[in-house]
């Protein structure tokens, strides 16, 4: 039962463009969403978080979205740079507990 | 300030052989996660750990697996008589675990496994 899903594995942008990254949840208990960024052969890293109470998170070039109704976030990054280029993951935590359930990832390559 | 340390980087072995994983997470951090990730998919949770605890396991964590934290530092996480599916990127965490939630997690960079 995928709790969280990134229909995308992938996605190219040229550089200095908007990048748009989706993620879709269907438990409704969820109540925090975080982005990670990982590299190959490096752990994921924190990028932006956003909480359930809120619907627009920003962090210099990124932005996360949350529809609730719609159960759905997204992540702006504008403009693209190549150093963007890496696997994005969607992570979900339910309230008072950390644990991160984490969709499958969307593969973002810029192209210069 | 050190971040999340996973030791080995990679390790490969033949199946049926026990392998052994160490974690030191950020010094002051009381939880600290396992996480397993497949090619092509996100981290699946493995276990977690309040300070020494063990608080919750996955159905994942078979019997051949064991993980400890003794006197809540460090973590170990053991797997006995290993098998070709348990060939994955073996990653830990660590939080604060203050209580009020909504907190992020910070990852090591991993332990690659190969089993053959």
């Amino acid at each position: 039962d995928q709790q969280v899903k990134q229909n995308s594995p992938s996605l190219s942008v040229q550089e200095g463009r908007i990048s748009i990254l989706n993620c879709d949840y269907t438990n409704s208990m969820f109540d925090y969403f975080l982005w990670y960024k990982k590299y190959p052969a490096e752990g994921p890293t924190f990028l932006i978080s956003i909480s359930s109470i809120k619907d627009k998170n920003e962090d210099g070039r990124f932005t996360v979205f949350l529809n609730k109704s719609a159960k759905h976030l997204s992540l702006h990054i504008v403009p693209s740079q190549p150093g963007d280029s890496a696997v994005y993951f969607c992570a979900a935590s339910l309230f008072g507990n950390e644990k991160l359930t984490f969709g499958t990832g969307t593969r973002l390559t810029i192209i210069p | 300030d050190t971040g999340v340390s996973q030791d080995p980087r990679h390790k490969i072995t033949k199946r049926g052989q026990n392998v052994t994983f160490r974690c030191d997470p950020i010094s002051e951090h009381n939880r600290l996660y396992w996480y397993r990730q497949t090619l092509g998919q996100g981290p699946e949770f493995l276990t977690y750990f309040q300070n020494e605890a063990q608080l919750e396991k996955s159905r994942l964590l078979s019997d051949r697996f064991s993980a400890e934290r003794p006197k809540g530092s460090f973590s170990t996480l053991e797997i006995q008589r290993t098998e070709q599916g348990d060939s994955a990127m073996y990653l830990c965490a660590s939080s604060p675990g203050t209580g009020g939630g909504n907190e992020k997690l910070f990852f090591g960079s991993g332990t690659q496994l190969s089993v053959l």
